[in-house]
């Protein structure tokens, strides 16, 4: 079965430093590969996915994030990161086009320190 | 659209009881879905469908169960709560199978019914 591992359980930033939230898979093909954003008291939000193609792909809120096949990993970044972007992060993967079961990562959450 | 609706928001209960935590979505979506988020376990699915009168089990389904008999509903049902259900749960839904194409891969969350159970 596929697993998620995103190694961060928490990370602390301060406002305008550069971000990378690590994730890494586990599954014997490319899966799809997505980022979801969940602020405090409130569902999820997909940042990004990745089907195929260019390995970086844009999100929504300035972030994008490399898919590396030879490192198994799908990590999130963001040049310079606002106070509105402390949240939880989770990574998720989908082992193939018509299976919507997504297999989620632990989470990573951060904080922006002013 | 509202999107993706779920009821109650908050729920507490004795050991014992039983509720239905409920889930609407207008997108005409076939595919929904629920998980419980618990701390430092990310999300786990507890049962999906993929169509009106199609279930079938998650990761942790042993405690639920669910139903399907329209496209827009997808009730999730605790027979008899335990305090080990205490968690919050989260129902998803989005395009089935190929329906959609790439564009259709996003799942959309509802906001989440957080559950005590005592």
């Amino acid at each position: 079965a596929q697993s998620v591992t995103q190694p961060d359980i928490h990370i602390t930033v301060s406002e305008g430093a550069s971000l990378e939230l690590r994730c890494n898979y586990s599954y014997g093909a490319t899966p799809y590969l997505f980022w979801y954003v969940q602020s405090p008291g409130q569902g999820l939000q997909l940042l990004l996915k990745y089907f195929s193609g260019d390995t970086l792909v844009q999100g929504i809120k300035g972030f994008e994030a490399e898919f590396k096949r030879s490192q198994s990993s799908f990590n999130l970044r963001k040049p310079s990161v606002h106070w509105s972007d402390a949240a939880e992060y989770f990574c998720a993967v989908a082992i193939n086009f018509g299976n919507e079961k997504l297999t989620f990562g632990t989470g990573t959450r951060l904080t922006i320190i002013p | 659209n509202a999107g993706v609706t779920q009821t109650p928001k908050f729920q507490v209960l004795k050991t014992g009881q039983s509720m239905t935590l409920q889930c609407a979505q207008d997108m005409n979506h076939e595919y929904m879905s629920w998980y419980r988020q618990d701390p430092g376990m990310g999300l786990r699915l507890i049962h999906y469908s993929v169509g009106a009168g199609i279930t079938d089990q998650g990761e942790v389904p042993n405690g639920y169960n669910v139903s399907r008999s329209t496209t827009e509903d997808f009730p999730l049902r605790l027979l008899s709560a335990a305090p080990s259900q205490t968690s919050v749960y989260f129902c998803a839904s989005s395009y089935s199978g190929l329906a959609g194409g790439a564009a259709g891969r996003t799942q959309y969350f509802g906001p989440g019914t957080r559950l005590t159970v005592l």
